[in-house]
């Protein structure tokens, strides 16, 4: 079982609606969190980074929170734009390995 | 600066035939690591280097070798193509490992298919 579970698999809205993005993990004790996004046929870009005592975070239209006691992390983004369409991959940083755990990515469509 | 560049592209490869991915980095980052992603899955570290002259293995480490003989420069090989070795391979690089700034840089990917 992976370490990091997301959900959607994939999401389709409407351009100009809002949105919400679920990462749950088991990887205990932690590091950092981060949110990436992944335009289709480019490398993971890093939106987001919070640490185990951070409760949100903020990039433009982008909002992440974490709850690190039931292990959840959410992105939200506001207002979507056709830009927004990508893939967002939370990965998760154990606090004594260097070896990230990589979620497999909610694919994101906006629609006009 | 243009970060992290890979070459090639794209590739088709025959079962049993060898190639070397390139990957370079212009951000004088010590950390170079390598990774696949199959449809579905999240990333999955092959190798990783902390420094010129030193590699370790990660989670899928089978099929593959890397060498690190500049800061630059994190060439992952592949001696006897294999179909479960098709995939789209990433190289990312980070200034540290740990840590809030551990930010991990991602090249544009190769994708690379073993017929």
């Amino acid at each position: 079982k992976n370490q990091v579970e997301q959900s959607p698999q994939s999401l389709i809205i409407l351009e100009g609606k809002n949105c919400t993005l679920q990462c749950n993990y088991t990887v205990s004790p932690f590091s950092n969190l981060r949110w990436y996004k992944q335009d289709t046929g480019r490398g993971p870009v890093s939106l987001t980074i919070m640490t185990f005592s951070e409760n949100t975070k903020s990039n433009g239209r982008y909002t992440a929170t974490l709850d690190a006691d039931t292990k959840q992390s959410s992105l939200h983004i506001t207002a979507s734009q056709l830009s927004d369409s990508a893939s967002y991959i939370c990965v998760v940083r154990p606090l004594n390995n260097n070896d990230m755990r990589f979620g497999a990515g909610t694919r994101l469509t906006v629609k006009p | 600066n243009a970060g992290v560049t890979q070459t090639p592209k794209f590739r088709i490869l025959k079962i049993g035939q060898s190639m070397t991915l390139q990957c370079a980095q212009d951000m004088n980052h010590n950390y170079m690591y390598w990774y696949r992603q199959d449809p579905g899955m999240g990333l999955k570290l092959i190798y990783y280097s902390v420094g010129a002259g030193i590699t370790d293995k990660g989670e899928v480490p089978n099929g593959y070798n890397v060498s690190r003989s500049t800061t630059e420069d994190f060439p992952l090989r592949l001696e006897l193509a294999a179909p479960s070795q098709t995939s789209v391979y990433f190289c990312a690089s980070s200034r540290i490992a740990g840590g809030p700034l551990n930010e991990q840089f991602f090249g544009p990917g190769t994708r690379l298919t073993v017929l």
